[in-house]
């Protein structure tokens, strides 16, 4: 489809595990954000990318997340170290440019037991 | 806190009847607004979105109303029907980053 594609939709795992999340952008969108939605929250922005550079990391929660973007396209966010409060919905979005909507995929549901 | 807020956590309304959902925001330089619906199990949806150049804005089935002096927003959605049901999200769009409200979740009674 042409819509943001992320994958895995949904991620088990241990407590202390490394998880990587995928996330494929709308073809020839320059800007992918990368946010947070825990249940019932609104959501939280995390990182935000123009093309592989990312100017704002500043919503990253430890330095336990990282996120990169490759080609302009594809990007990964990594998780280490897995805690219990890292579970939630991890969302990613793109857009053509910063002053146009934002499209979202449906995210990663990510449980740390 | 949160810039964006929505003033009803829950709305219930009739089958064919419209539905309004409400919506303040704080940050005066704001100046563009997007409202999103999200169905259990999936992303943010795209509805439509309004600048603060514009008071009224209309898409198919839903008009977004702007007002900057309240620093109030408002979507109406004409003849709800049941695939209209979801959490809806206004959110203020800063530069990149967007800012969410916890959202109204609307259940539409058949």
């Amino acid at each position: 489809g042409a819509g943001v594609s992320q994958s895995p939709s949904n991620k088990v795992t241990e407590k202390g595990k490394d998880v990587e999340l995928r996330c494929d952008p709308i073809s020839g969108h320059t800007a992918l954000y990368w946010y947070r939605q825990s249940l019932g929250q609104g959501l939280e922005f995390l990182i935000y990318f123009q093309g592989n550079s990312a100017p704002d990391k500043s919503g990253l929660p430890s330095d336990r997340f990282s996120a990169e973007r490759t080609g302009g396209s594809v990007s990964t966010l990594t998780i280490q170290r897995t805690q219990q409060e890292d579970s939630a919905v991890y969302l990613c979005a793109s857009s053509s440019n910063i002053n146009q909507p934002q499209h979202f995929g449906d995210g990663t549901r990510l449980s740390i037991l | 806190g949160e810039s964006v807020g929505l003033h009803l956590p829950t709305l219930s309304v009739q089958e064919g009847d419209n539905s309004i959902i409400n919506c303040a925001y704080s940050n005066s330089a704001s100046d563009y607004f997007i409202w999103y619906k999200q169905e259990s199990g999936k992303g943010p949806q795209f509805i439509i979105d309004i600048r603060s150049n514009m008071d009224k804005r209309q898409g198919q089935r839903v008009t977004v109303l702007l007002n900057k002096t309240v620093k109030h927003l408002s979507l109406q959605i004409a003849a709800t029907q049941p695939g209209d049901s979801a959490v809806y999200f206004c959110a203020e769009n800063n530069d990149y980053k967007l800012s969410f409200g916890a959202g109204t979740t609307v259940t539409v009674r058949a």
